[in-house]
């Protein structure tokens, strides 16, 4: 079983509207939990990380986390097309190595 | 500040000819990492290094190889490269635990 998982997509949304993003994990002892986001041909960059329960606010993103569930979200609301994109759910491992293990991505469009 | 600068951008091997990937960043971070990005499998971790002078074996390790220089550069080795080595290769740094700024990637085919 993958450690991380989304769903692949494709992901549409019209202009304007909010896109929900997925990710869960299965390391139970992991703290800390980032979104990339990856234009086709580009490397990744970062979007939010958020290391406490509940909702952390950026602009037009919002990142959700629920340990107890091991589940984290990221919204974003009035979609735009440059919003179209691959996003990567990231999580740092517990333990002594602490590496970064990233999700396959979703694959979002935003439709004009 | 440059962040984080890849060598080549792009690069076609025969199969059994080597290489080394370079990797460079300015930003003072003490650990270094490669990535390899598949289509369909996400970012995998070849190689990291916490910090000058130790490096570490990540998920993928298996042909290759890979030298943390200094405190800047991280390069990654194939010494004999196969078709199955075809994929972007990416570099990162980071503090330990912090987020990791990625560089633009190397695009290798291996014929």
């Amino acid at each position: 079983q993958k450690e991380v998982e989304q769903n692949s997509g494709p992901l549409s949304v019209p202009e304007g509207a909010i896109a929900s993003l997925n990710c869960t994990y299965s390391d139970r002892g992991s703290q800390s939990f980032f979104w990339y986001r990856q234009y086709s041909g580009k490397s990744p960059e970062l979007i939010m990380f958020i290391y406490s329960n509940g909702d952390k606010e950026d602009g037009r993103f919002t990142a959700q986390l629920n340990k107890a569930s091991q589940y984290v979200s990221l919204l974003i609301r009035d979609s735009q097309p440059s919003d179209s994109a691959t996003y990567l759910c990231a999580v740092l491992t517990s333990g002594s190595a602490r590496q970064l293990t990233f999700g396959s991505g979703t694959q979002l469009t935003v439709l004009p | 500040n440059a962040g984080v600068t890849q060598t080549p951008k792009f690069q076609v091997l025969k199969t059994g000819q080597s290489m080394t990937l370079q990797c460079a960043q300015d930003m003072n971070h003490n650990s270094m990492y490669w990535y390899r990005q598949d289509p369909g499998m996400g970012l995998r971790l070849i190689y990291y290094s916490a910090s000058e002078g130790t490096t570490d074996k990540g998920e993928v390790p298996n042909g290759y190889n890979v030298s943390r220089l200094n405190k800047r550069e991280f390069s990654l080795r194939l010494e004999s490269a196969a078709p199955s080595q075809t994929s972007v290769y990416f570099c990162a740094s980071s503090e330990v635990g912090n987020t990791q700024y990625f560089g633009p990637g190397t695009r290798l085919t291996v014929l």
